[in-house]
């Protein structure tokens, strides 16, 4: 089982350049998330969706752009990047209903905007 | 939104001592708070969480006590030991869909 899978693991994009972060998962989790990881900054919310074709805005969501199409998929797209999204970025997902509340999450994408 | 804030930032202890990490927060809605573990390298894991319909859980070696009068919660860790060294994070939710976290204790086990 490979849970949640994120790609790239690392990127180095040029300010003003555009790219996407992939995330599947193969749990059949309804809930995926992106949370940002900053030093010192804990995780902030970005966006998350509770089902494929629904998507809403976490706290920091300026700068990005999601789609959930399918349950498994949900890419974070960055448009004109700027120095301020070098982070770490985490997609993790919870399978949702009643009060099942455990996220799990993928390994990381480093992303450093020179 | 949500508000946790988390102390200390770091923590160093001597392996078999204890561990306290705290984490207070904002909105008194809130009813759900895990505990992540983050290794070098790695997504969190989840160790432990509480909800708000209880004082204190415990899990082995770990436990959690929550009170929701000062809207608080902690994580203490016994006997630690040299595995336990990573970066821990609180978190809190009052509806299961935006999950809020702290800003990160980083703790190191000296052997």
């Amino acid at each position: 089982n490979a849970g949640v899978t994120q790609t790239p693991k690392f990127r180095i994009l040029k300010i003003g350049q555009s790219m996407t972060l992939q995330c599947t998962q193969d749990m059949n989790h309804n809930y995926m998330y992106w949370y940002r990881q900053d030093p010192g900054m804990g995780l902030k919310l970005i966006y998350y969706s509770v089902g494929a074709g629904i998507t809403d805005k976490g706290e920091v969501p300026n700068g990005y752009n999601v789609s959930r199409s399918t349950t498994e998929d949900f890419p974070l797209r960055l448009e004109l990047a700027a120095p301020s999204q070098t982070s770490v970025y985490f997609c993790a997902s919870r399978v949702g209903g009643g009060r099942a509340g455990e996220l799990f999450f993928g390994e990381g994408s480093r992303l450093t905007v020179l | 939104g949500e508000n946790v804030e988390q102390h200390p930032s770091t923590l160093s202890v001597q392996e078999g001592d204890s561990a306290v990490i705290k984490c207070t927060y904002s909105d008194s809605a809130s009813n759900y708070f895990p505990w992540y573990k983050q290794e070098l390298g790695k997504g969190p894991q989840l160790i432990i969480d509480i909800r708000s319909n209880v004082g204190e859980k415990k899990d082995q070696r770990i436990a959690v006590t929550l009170n929701k009068t000062a809207k608080h919660f902690s994580l203490h860790i016994t006997e630690t030991q040299p595995e336990d060294s990573a970066v821990y994070f609180c978190a809190a939710t009052y509806n299961f869909n935006k999950f809020y976290f702290g800003s990160g204790t980083k703790l190191n086990v000296k052997p």
